[in-house]
């Protein structure tokens, strides 16, 4: 069964500074991966997503993700944190062809310093 | 404006009772889902919908119940057979094959 693991659970960075979620699968075939962000009590809102081609994808809110099948990964960076970045963040997995049936992974939630 | 609403937002439930949670869309969305979210966990698939009168089981659907009447409403039982029902629900839709999966703002239940 596929699986995904987010190795950090609390990243605390300083407003400015660059940010690099890390994010690895298993699965024996190509993915669909997703990154999803979380505010607090809220739904998930979705910040990019990889289906084919390019590997490296961009997202809203200055985002961007590269897929590197030989790591099974899928790591999520900003080359800037914002304070309102702050939330948590999901990687995602979709191992059929609708892309529809998602595997989380356990989320990492970032917080921000002034 | 276009989205998912569930409700309620907040929700208390004494053991032994079942309990529904709305799920509405009205973005005309083929599929539906049902997660689970428990604290510093991901989510967790519950039951899911590809079209009307149609559902099936997800990862973790003991205890709970589902039906798919209107393209546009999922709800959610919780019944008492869950043992541990306390959790943040969140309801999900999905134009079709390949397209983004767009989440509601989810649905805060407590048993007390």
């Amino acid at each position: 069964a596929q699986s995904v693991t987010q190795p950090d659970i609390h990243i605390t960075v300083s407003e400015g500074a660059s940010l690099e979620l890390r994010c690895n699968y298993s699965y024996g075939a190509t993915p669909y991966l997703f990154w999803y962000v979380q505010s607090p009590g809220q739904g998930l809102q979705l910040l990019l997503k990889y289906f084919s081609g390019d590997t490296l994808v961009q997202g809203i809110k200055g985002f961007e993700a590269e897929f590197k099948r030989s790591q099974s990964s899928f790591n999520l960076r900003k080359p800037s944190v914002h304070w309102s970045d702050a939330a948590e963040y999901f990687c995602a997995v979709a191992t059929n062809n609708a892309g529809n049936m998602l595997t989380f992974g356990g989320g990492t939630r970032l917080m921000v310093k002034p | 404006d276009g989205g998912i609403t569930q409700s309620p937002k907040y929700l208390f439930r004494k053991e032994g009772q079942n309990v529904t949670l709305s799920c509405e869309q009205n973005l005309n969305h083929d599929a539906m889902y049902w997660y689970r979210q428990d604290p510093g966990q991901g989510l967790r698939l519950i039951y899911y919908s590809q079209i009307v009168n149609d559902f099936q089981k997800g990862d973790i659907a003991e205890g709970y119940s589902v039906s798919r009447e209107k393209k546009e409403s999922f709800p959610l039982t919780v019944t008492s057979a869950q043992k541990n029902p306390t959790a943040f629900y969140l309801c999900a839709s999905q134009t079709g094959a390949g397209n983004t999966i767009y989440f509601g703002e989810g649905s805060w239940l407590t048993v007390v």
